[in-house]
């Protein structure tokens, strides 16, 4: 069975680009949680989806910043217009439920040039 | 507002001395805490859930423990494998996780 799977690992933009992280969860999984995570800071969490559904995005900028997580397909975290402050590790988690433990995928490392 | 403070923030050990780890946290309602290890360049690894007051879960040298405030993971005769940083994160009801900062562990040969 395979763990929740991200891509790219790595990402490197220029400012002023768009970066597109993907994040396909754990199979029997239907809830996806995104979080920042910044060197030597903990994880800190940026929105909540389910199939078709935003749940809570009460921690991701306002601007900019979006996802989405399509009937069919990954979850898709997606920044526009990077800028320095965005380059971090951007980690994907999915369960079963609200209530349930989170599994984590590998991660993506953003790197804005 | 939610908080969840660890420490040490980073702890030396020799190989085969036992510690604790502390997770203290404040939340209305909680419905769980959980507890995961970060290796370097990795996403965080699922360790424990903890549901009420007084369970303890053991996983080889690890044990962690609840109380109505904190959490501890115990390790016991630890290896230099168990290097890495641990992260607890609590639940409060119908809330998503939140993070405590991590404490990073070393285990000297």
């Amino acid at each position: 069975n395979a763990g929740v799977m991200q891509n790219p690992r790595h990402l490197v933009r220029r400012r002023g680009q768009e970066a597109r992280l993907r994040c396909s969860p754990m199979k029997g999984h239907s809830h996806v949680y995104w979080y920042r995570q910044l060197p030597e800071e903990g994880l800190k969490f940026m929105v909540y989806l389910q199939k078709e559904n935003i749940i809570d995005e009460s921690g991701m900028p306002k601007e900019r910043f979006s996802a989405e997580f399509p009937k069919e397909g990954p979850s898709i975290l997606r920044i526009q217009q990077v800028v320095r402050g965005d380059s971090a590790a951007y980690f994907c988690a999915s369960s079963r439920g609200l209530s349930y433990e989170q599994y984590f995928g590998p991660g993506t490392r953003l790197t804005v040039t | 507002e939610d908080q969840v403070t660890q420490s040490p923030e980073a702890l030396r050990l020799q190989e085969g001395e036992s510690s604790s780890l502390n997770c203290s946290y404040t939340v209305s309602g909680l419905r769980g805490l959980f507890w995961y290890r970060q290796d370097p360049g990795k996403g965080p690894e699922f360790l424990f859930t903890l549901y009420s007051a007084g369970e303890e879960k053991e996983k080889e040298r690890l044990k962690a423990t609840l109380t109505k405030k904190e959490s501890f993971l115990h390790i016991t005769a630890p290896k230099p494998e168990d290097s890495a940083t641990y992260l607890c994160a609590v639940q409060a009801e119908g809330q998503n996780f939140v993070f405590g900062p991590g404490t990073r562990l070393s285990v000297l040969p």
